[in-house]
């Protein structure tokens, strides 16, 4: 079993509706939560991290954490164009600021239609 | 917000040569640098972590005698690839964590490899 899982999609929505990413990690240890995204050919961006159980929002973008059910996904409302990308969730498997190793998991292929 | 720079971005190396990645913080002091490799259309792949100071940490698989790791400041890394092949063509990407604050990591811009 991979120890983190994503679909690779791709997974297009319309401009303007909510994209859903989702994501499924294996160690129930795992304490924090990250998602980066990714431009073709260019290094990943931290879009949102994510500790607690329940929602974090920052602007169009809400992270959503259940470790009992060892899972965490990412909402982008209103999507746009210039959201399309690859969207890696990862996971630091130690505590926060502990050990600091993400794992990645293969991330999923955003299209958004105009 | 942090920056971590990457130098070469691009670089094109014959085969059995060795190359040099750099990866530095530019305005914090990073105790722990972790490079990553990504074959296209694949996924960040750890290959080793890095601490200011100390031997790096590699990941299984990873040749430690191929991919030499050096951190010898808080600001700068550096991932020699030895002998390169072909199969060695990647991008390859450095992060770093901050020493204090925030509980994140910052990646640099990444470095493409190819090996002819």
């Amino acid at each position: 079993q991979k120890e983190v899982e994503q679909n690779s999609g791709p997974l297009s929505v319309p401009e303007g509706a909510i994209a859903s990413l989702n994501c499924t990690y294996s160690d129930r240890g795992s304490q924090s939560f990250f998602w980066y995204r990714q431009y073709s050919g260019k290094s990943p961006e931290l879009i949102m991290f994510i500790y607690s159980n329940g929602d974090k929002e920052d602007g169009r973008f809400t992270a959503q954490l259940n470790k009992a059910s060892q899972y965490v996904s990412l909402l982008i409302r209103d999507s746009q164009p210039s959201d399309s990308a690859t969207y890696l969730c990862a996971v630091n498997p130690g505590y926060g600021g502990a050990t600091n190793k993400l794992i990645f998991g293969t991330g999923t292929l955003l299209a958004v239609q105009p | 917000g942090a920056v971590v720079s990457q130098h070469p971005s691009r670089v094109i190396c014959k085969s059995g040569t060795s190359v040099k990645i750099e990866c530095r913080s530019l305005d914090f002091q990073a105790t722990t640098m972790f490079w990553y490799r990504q074959f296209p259309k694949k996924s960040l792949m750890l290959m080793a972590t890095s601490n200011e100071g100390s031997k790096a940490t590699y990941e299984q698989g990873v040749e430690k005698d191929k991919f030499l790791i050096n951190h010898a400041s808080l600001t700068l890394s550096t991932l020699t690839v030895t002998s390169a092949h072909p199969e060695d063509s990647s991008f390859y990407i450095c992060s770093a964590r901050a020493r204090t604050g925030v509980d994140h990591i910052y990646f640099g811009e990444g470095s493409w490899l190819t090996v002819v």
